[in-house]
Formats: C-alpha cells, sequence, structure tokens
C-alpha cells in the first residue's frame, strides 16, 4: 500500500523567515510523482510545486523548493521568505504514473507570524 | 473565471435525504475527480471520471453515485444521507488521467448532515 506520512500536525514561522515541512512516503514503485497542494483558509487547494520521481534535481517554484531524497522516500517542503499569505494546511500527496488515486497525508497548519 | 466550479459551497440537510453537488470544469480536461476531505483534514478520492467512463471507484458506499452528462460536468448525488458523510466534498480535473496531469480543484463543497 502507499502511505504519505507527514509527523508535522502544526507548525509556525517568523515572517520573512525559512521553514520546513516533512513529508515521507511508502511506494514500491520506481515511477511516480510527489506534489505539495496548499489549502488556505479559503478552503481551495492550490498546487504549490511537484517532483518527478525521476527527476533528481529537486524542484523550484519561487519561495518555494523541495527537498527529494528518493531513496529516504522523504519529500520535504521549504519555503523560504516567508509571508503571512502563506499561511495554511499544506498537504503533501502521492501518485504513480499510471493511477488515478492521488494518496494525501495528513496535512500540516502552518501559521506564519508577523 | 473560476476554473473548476462547485455549486452549493454550503449544504446542510437532515439524515435520510437525498442531494447532489454539482461541479463543472471550462479547462477542457477530459478527467474529473470527486475527493472527501472528513473533519480531521483527511482528503482521500472518491470516484475519476475520464471521458465519461469510470476510471477508479474507491470503496465508497453505493449510496453515492458520480453522474457525468458531459466530459466538462461531474456531479455527485448522495442518496440517503447519513451522519458520516458530513465532511468537505472537492471535485477536481485533469487534462487527462495519470500522475504528469496536474489535478486543479474546485474550492469544495462543505455538507452539513443533521
Amino acid at each position: 500500500a502507499q502511505t504519505v506520512t507527514q509527523s508535522q500536525p502544526e507548525m509556525s514561522v517568523q515572517e520573512a523567515e525559512t521553514v520546513t515541512l516533512s513529508c515521507t512516503y511508502d511506494t514500491s514503485e520506481n515511477n511516480y510523482y510527489l506534489f505539495w497542494y496548499k489549502q488556505p483558509p479559503s478552503r481551495q487547494m492550490i498546487l504549490v510545486i511537484r517532483q518527478e520521481a525521476y527527476k533528481q534535481q529537486n524542484a523550484t517554484e519561487n519561495r518555494f523548493s523541495v527537498n527529494f531524497q528518493k531513496a529516504a522516500k522523504s519529500f520535504s517542503l521549504k519555503i523560504s521568505d516567508s509571508q503571512l499569505g502563506d499561511t495554511a494546511m499544506y498537504f503533501c500527496a502521492f501518485m504513480t504514473y499510471n493511477n488515478n488515486d492521488m494518496r494525501f497525508g495528513a496535512g500540516t497548519r502552518l501559521t506564519v507570524k508577523p | 473565471d473560476t476554473a473548476v466550479s462547485q455549486t452549493p459551497k454550503y449544504l446542510v440537510t437532515q439524515m435520510g435525504n437525498d442531494k447532489s453537488i454539482k461541479c463543472e470544469q471550462n479547462l477542457g480536461h477530459d478527467t474529473m475527480y470527486w475527493y472527501k476531505q472528513d473533519s480531521k483534514k483527511f482528503l482521500k478520492i472518491m470516484f475519476s471520471y475520464n471521458n465519461k467512463e469510470l476510471i477508479i471507484n474507491e470503496t465508497v458506499p453505493n449510496r453515492f453515485s458520480p453522474k457525468s452528462p458531459d466530459k466538462a460536468h461531474l456531479n455527485l448525488h448522495i442518496n440517503s444521507l447519513e451522519l458520516g458523510d458530513s465532511a468537505v466534498y472537492f471535485c477536481a480535473s485533469s487534462q487527462d488521467s495519470g500522475a504528469k496531469n496536474i489535478q486543479y480543484f474546485g474550492a469544495g463543497t462543505r455538507l452539513s448532515v443533521l
């Protein structure tokens, strides 16, 4: 079974500082994608960043970057220069290439403090 | 224009009733999905449709039935509502099935069964 684990239910960070959210997953597949989705209080699910498993280079999107460790099955999200608008639930998700079953972690609630 | 829209945003109803949640996407995507987010924020896929064919059907009760009149719409019909059906339901769509296609989510429908 494929599972996604987010071990940090809640985190907080001061505005302008950097925070890292952790995610581990379990799979026997080799070909898959990993995702981080953001869910602000508005409830909208927004894709933050994604990583294809065969790519060794870590994905980056402006202030968001990941540390993908395939052997360790770890996929952490780093948010640099945190902004108040980054306050949200963050979900790590996993999906194999040919499967429509996206598996989500339990989420990490991030609060950015002024 | 909203890419994936769900109606209603909020739905309060009594146990035993039948209700529907509508979803429409204007992205020209071929695949649509329904997810359930429970009170602990855990997200789990329920259904996906590709070109009007059901691709996956998780172990959801048969009281839940997805209905797709055309590829831009995937409505969720729920019969004989139970207290445990209270949750936020998200619709999503992607260009095609498979992990390389990004899923775009609607804003969710909060269903409360009294």
